[in-house]
């Protein structure tokens, strides 16, 4: 079965500084990948995904990531933190015989320190 | 274009007792997943219904069970609660499913306390 490991559970990062937060991927077929973004109380809402397409993925809000295969990773960024990046991201995969689960990572959450 | 919507957003409930939950996807989405949200396990796939059958399971016991109806709206049904389900109940709506051109879109969540 798929499944994405995130480390270290909390983040913290300056304003304006580089934010880079790291998912490796487990799966024995071609992946579809997902980074999704969770504010306090709500739903989540993504980022980004990976179909094939393109190995460097660019997604909302100034974050991107990129698929290495041979790392078989897939690191979210963005090159300046803003204090409204302050949240908790979730890596997810699905993989491609479709069969319709997201299994996500643990989940980081990003403290934005001013 | 409206989100998914999920009621009640929050619940209490007693041990021993049984909810529903209730989900409306995106319209024109046949897919409806669920998803179970704790701090100590995180975020674990529950079931995903499509056309009004269930087409995949996670691994959660036979007291969470669901159903979709004709116009796709969802709800999921946990009975004889325990402290133990007490989480974040995320429903997720999309096209046909999860793969390289369709994505899952998430309701806020409906937060169940279990006391």
């Amino acid at each position: 079965a798929q499944s994405v490991t995130q480390l270290g559970s909390h983040v913290s990062v300056s304003e304006g500084a580089l934010v880079l937060l790291r998912c490796n991927y487990s799966s024995s077929v071609p992946p579809y990948l997902f980074w999704y973004v969770q504010y306090p109380n709500q739903g989540l809402q993504l980022l980004l995904k990976y179909t094939s397409a393109a190995t460097l993925v660019k997604g909302i809000n100034g974050f991107e990531a990129e698929f290495k295969k041979s790392e078989t990773s897939f690191h979210l960024t963005k090159p300046s933190a803003h204090m409204s990046d302050a949240a908790e991201y979730f890596c997810a995969v699905a993989d491609t015989y479709g069969n319709n689960r997201l299994a996500f990572g643990k989940g980081n959450q990003v403290v934005v320190i001013p | 274009k409206a989100g998914v919507t999920q009621t009640p957003r929050y619940l209490i409930k007693t041990r021993g007792q049984q909810v529903t939950l209730s989900c409306s996807p995106i319209s024109g989405h046949r897919s409806v997943s669920w998803y179970q949200q704790t701090p100590g396990q995180g975020l674990q796939f529950l079931f995903e219904y499509f056309s009004e059958t269930q087409r995949n399971k996670g691994n959660f016991p036979g007291r969470f069970s669901g159903r979709q109806f004709s116009n796709s709206r969802s709800e999921m049904n946990v009975s004889t609660l325990e402290l133990g389900d007490s989480a974040l109940y995320l429903c997720a709506s999309s096209l046909t499913g999860v793969s390289g051109n369709t994505e899952a879109f998430f309701g806020q969540g409906t937060r169940l306390t279990v006391v």
